[in-house]
């Protein structure tokens, strides 16, 4: 079975400044998805990024990229040029490349930009 | 091009009563998934379905019954409501490993907050 973990609750970020929030997963699959989704107040599950295994190359969207290192399980999310909109939480998910296509998320990182 | 629709959007309940929540889509996706986010906490699989009718459990059915007898429905049932089910509750569907690929992997509906008192 499939599990992610992302291990801080809380962070905070200045504006302007770039912030990193950390996701391991685990898996014994060697095809599959990973996605950062934003859920701010509003509830809305917004795609903010997303990088297929087989890509060694790590994604990039704007101010935000990831750096995926798929030996050490690890996909972190990198916010540059922090905005006060980015103020929300950050959920990481796994998707398996096959059957069901169903999402496993992690428990979520709460991220506040302060002014 | 509505997406996933869920009604109602709030609902409060008291312990042992039951409730159906909605959730239809119109982009004829085969896959479909409920989910639940409690306060604080990720969104965790309740029930998902490949196509009408054929479903399965997820991570956390108990408590729960789904349907899909049309490939644009999937209700979720609540037969004997508990406060353990209070809730946010999110539908979703995929299309096609090409969609994944794609700007919306997965459709979101908007989600149900449930309170049962």
């Amino acid at each position: 079975a499939q599990t992610v973990t992302q291990s801080q609750p809380e962070m905070s970020v200045q504006e302007a400044e770039t912030v990193t929030l950390s996701c391991t997963y685990d898996t014994s699959e060697n095809n599959y998805y990973l996605f950062w989704y934003k859920q701010p107040p509003s509830r809305q599950m917004i795609l903010v990024i997303r990088q297929e295994a087989y890509k060694q190359q790590n994604a990039t969207e704007n101010r935000f990229s990831v750096n995926f290192q798929k030996a050490a399980k690890s996909f972190s999310l990198k916010i540059s040029d922090s905005q006060l909109g980015d103020t929300a939480m950050y959920f990481c998910a796994f998707m398996k490349l096959a059957g069901t296509y169903k999402y496993i998320f992690g428990t979520g990182t709460r991220l506040k930009v302060l002014a | 091009n509505a997406g996933v629709t869920q009604t109602p959007k709030f609902r409060i309940l008291k312990i042992g009563q039951s409730m159906t929540l909605q959730c239809t889509q119109d982009m004829n996706h085969n896959y479909m998934y409920w989910y639940r986010q409690d306060p604080g906490m990720g969104l965790k699989l309740i029930y998902y379905s490949v196509g009408a009718g054929i479903t399965d459990k997820g991570e956390v059915p108990n408590g729960y019954n789904v349907s899909r007898s049309t490939t644009e429905d999937f209700p979720l049932r609540l037969e004997l409501a508990a406060p353990s089910q209070t809730s946010v509750y999110f539908c979703a569907s995929t299309p096609t490993t090409k969609e994944i690929g794609g700007n919306q992997p997965q459709h979101f509906g908007d989600g149900t907050r449930l309170s049962i008192l």
